[in-house]
């Protein structure tokens, strides 16, 4: 099964770093994924973690420690536009590969 | 890149009506599709794994006679609510498994499902 938390709101100022935690519990890890996701909208791609270690790309970057069930999206310089849901979700090592989502943390960036 | 379409993007029904919800895979074969429903305020959770050709795979607490899924092709998946209720208004998501793309799924635009 999994167990996957976030925070569920979180506040910056434009212009500053964020980090956003996620931990998980799963019997069989097969990588993470970072989506944004605006209100009414489909999620889009931000960023994959399969191994340990930091994976950087443009203004953000996703960190992730197997052993201690743990990942982190860092959003730097944020931009108003960067307001939004962000949802870290576990791929397993099922048949299917399903991908399971957090709680999703809304991020709310003020002027 | 791979495209998922997904209609229709918003529709109202009437209670105990069935509502049928179309996913399309437009420039790759979709062999998985998985469908999600998110709440308000609240993350996606998996309802139903399928795959062409076969049956559908339902998460724990989803009834499958009242969330019909049907995919009888590599390009098409759909999901029926059948007999809707209130309860299940609710926003439905698509997602299909894309083999060669690193970031491995694509989203549909997502169904907004009122039913009144």
């Amino acid at each position: 099964g999994q167990n996957i938390d976030q925070p569920t709101e979180m506040t910056a100022t434009e212009g500053a770093i964020v980090q956003i935690n996620c931990t998980y519990q799963t019997s069989g890890f097969n990588g993470l994924f970072w989506y944004q996701q605006h209100a009414g909208e489909a999620p889009t791609f931000l960023s994959y973690n399969v191994l340990d270690g930091l994976e950087e790309k443009g203004r953000f970057s996703s960190f992730l420690s197997r052993s201690k069930g743990y990942s982190y999206l860092l959003l730097k310089e944020l931009q108003m536009k960067d307001s939004a849901s962000y949802l870290c979700a576990v791929r397993e090592f099922t048949g299917a590969n399903n991908l399971f989502f957090g709680t999703g943390t809304r991020l709310t960036v003020i002027p | 890149g791979a495209v998922v379409s997904q209609h229709p993007s918003r529709v109202i029904c009437k209670s105990g009506t069935s509502v049928k919800i179309e996913c399309r895979s437009l420039d790759f074969q979709a062999t998985t599709m998985f469908w999600y429903r998110q709440f308000p305020k609240q993350s996606l959770m998996l309802m139903a794994t399928s795959n062409e050709g076969s049956k559908a795979t339902y998460e724990q607490g989803v009834e499958k006679d009242k969330f019909l899924i049907n995919h009888a092709s590599l390009t098409l998946s759909t999901l029926t609510v059948t007999s809707a209720h209130p309860e299940d208004s609710s926003f439905y998501i698509c997602s299909a498994k894309v083999e060669a793309a690193f970031y491995g799924y694509t989203f549909g635009s997502g169904t907004r499902l009122t039913v009144v």
